[in-house]
């Protein structure tokens, strides 16, 4: 069993819908939790961290339920700009290893 | 700030060929790391570095090794190449202390290597 499990999609939407993308982690030791966004063969990058209380950025929610070992990441009036694939990183170990999903591939059609 | 570079950007190499890749960051971290990206399988950490003169062994790191002789360049070789090994290497480096950055790792632009 992966580590870090993610849907791999692709998920296909109009522009302006509101998307929602799943993911759940298997080492409960796991410190903090992020997603990170990566555009076609470019280099990963933070789109926002993951918190129990849940953030906001904008468009973007993120969720982690510690119970449920769950993480999710809502997108709301989604853009072309918004395509791209979102992984879903668990950080973990005294030198803050990180642990990434596959990756969930969105694309944003006109 | 050029923040996390990387070199070469592509290198074909044929089986058991020897190469060294190189990170290079300016942004005075201590961490460093070195992930190979395979389709499919999001990113997996070969080795990584806490400081100077440091290494460590990460998820995947039969077949490589590495070296953090200044704490600004984080060197990975491959010494005897195979064609499993073609991947596209990224290299990325975070703060020790605290900060805005702490827990955010910063990537380079990767290596595509292919190994015939």
């Amino acid at each position: 069993r992966k580590e870090v499990e993610q849907d791999p999609g692709p998920f296909n939407v109009p522009e302006g819908a509101t998307v929602a993308f799943n993911c759940t982690y298997s080492n409960s030791a796991s410190q903090s939790f992020f997603w990170y966004r990566q555009d076609c063969r470019k280099e990963p990058k933070l789109l926002m961290s993951v918190y129990s209380s849940g953030n906001e950025d904008g468009r973007f929610t993120a969720q982690l339920n510690r119970a449920s070992q769950y993480i999710s990441l809502l997108i709301r009036d989604s853009k072309l700009s918004d395509s791209a694939t979102y992984l879903c990183v668990a950080l973990s170990g005294s030198a803050r290893q990180l642990t990434f999903g596959s990756g969930t591939q969105l694309t944003v059609l006109p | 700030n050029a923040g996390v570079t990387q070199t070469p950007k592509f290198r074909v190499l044929k089986t058991g060929q020897s190469m060294t890749l190189l990170c290079a960051q300016d942004m005075n971290h201590e961490y460093m790391y070195w992930y190979r990206q395979d389709p499919g399988m999001g990113l997996r950490l070969i080795h990584y570095s806490v400081g100077e003169g440091t290494t460590a062994k990460g998820e995947v790191p039969d077949g490589y090794n590495v070296s953090r002789l200044k704490k600004q360049n984080f060197l990975l070789g491959l010494e005897s190449a195979a064609p499993s090994q073609t991947s596209v290497y990224f290299c990325a480096s975070t703060t020790r202390t605290g900060g805005v950055s702490y827990n955010e790792q910063f990537f380079g632009p990767g290596t595509r290597l292919t190994v015939l």
